[in-house]
């Protein structure tokens, strides 16, 4: 299947420091990017859906101007997490979207980024 | 929107017996199911999925089952093994041709006992 690689896997910051992710499809072009964070023991949150070339769709109650997403590539999207607090700790996920003329709307996601906010 | 419930949260099964665990959703549009397994301190990963056109999709000791008309749809594992222990997800969504995201069940955690 699909890779896509996530980095870094873990992350330690001191708090009000900017930290940014790196989510990246190896093998394949991702015109859609998809950023989930996941506490523990629960599922995963979406929070926002990235598009190549254009400003990422956030869900309500995501902060955009905290979580700063770019695309600017057909395999990287960047997750910024600006001025990070205690509260932001948790597990991000990145998932894409497989293209390749058609749509079969199955994604692969990567292996997390563990953000640890002191 | 769609809402996904997954049954049971947690699930203890002996080596080699089985374990299934189902799912409802609500929006009768979504046609995609696929089942994520996620270990500690990993990223999901796909195990298996379906589409609305069929009701019964199986590979070795995975199989997934829709009922489109109830909006149900499980997972079964057959002799199962230890390495079959994580965090099982399944989601749904509109698939293919749509910029909808996956909508995902709240994980089953699964134990398997040696």
């Amino acid at each position: 299947g699909a890779v896509v690689s996530q980095h870094p896997s873990w992350v330690i910051c001191k708090s009000g420091t900017s930290v940014k992710i790196e989510c990246r499809s190896l093998d394949f072009q991702a015109t859609t990017m998809f950023w989930y964070r996941q506490f523990p023991k629960q599922s995963l949150m979406l929070m926002a859906t990235s598009n190549e070339g254009s400003k990422a769709t956030y869900e309500q109650g995501v902060e955009k101007d905290k979580f700063l997403i770019n695309h600017a590539s057909l395999t990287l999207s960047t997750l910024t997490v600006t001025s990070a607090h205690p509260e932001d700790s948790s597990f991000y996920i990145c998932s894409a979207r497989q293209w390749s003329g058609r749509d079969t709307g199955e994604l692969f996601f990567g292996e997390g980024s563990r953000l640890t906010v002191l | 929107g769609e809402n996904v419930e997954q049954h049971p949260s947690t699930l203890s099964v002996q080596e080699g017996d089985s374990a299934v665990i189902k799912c409802t959703y609500s929006d009768s549009a979504s046609n995609y199911f696929p089942w994520y397994k996620q270990e500690l301190g990993k990223g999901p990963q796909l195990i298996i999925d379906i589409r609305s056109n069929v009701g019964e999709k199986k590979d070795q000791r995975i199989a997934v089952t829709l009922n489109k008309t109830a909006k149900h749809f499980s997972l079964h594992i057959t002799e199962t093994q230890p390495e079959d222990s994580a965090v099982y997800f399944c989601a749904a969504s509109l698939g293919a041709g749509s910029a909808r995201q996956l909508t995902f069940g709240s994980g089953t955690q699964l134990t398997v006992l040696p």
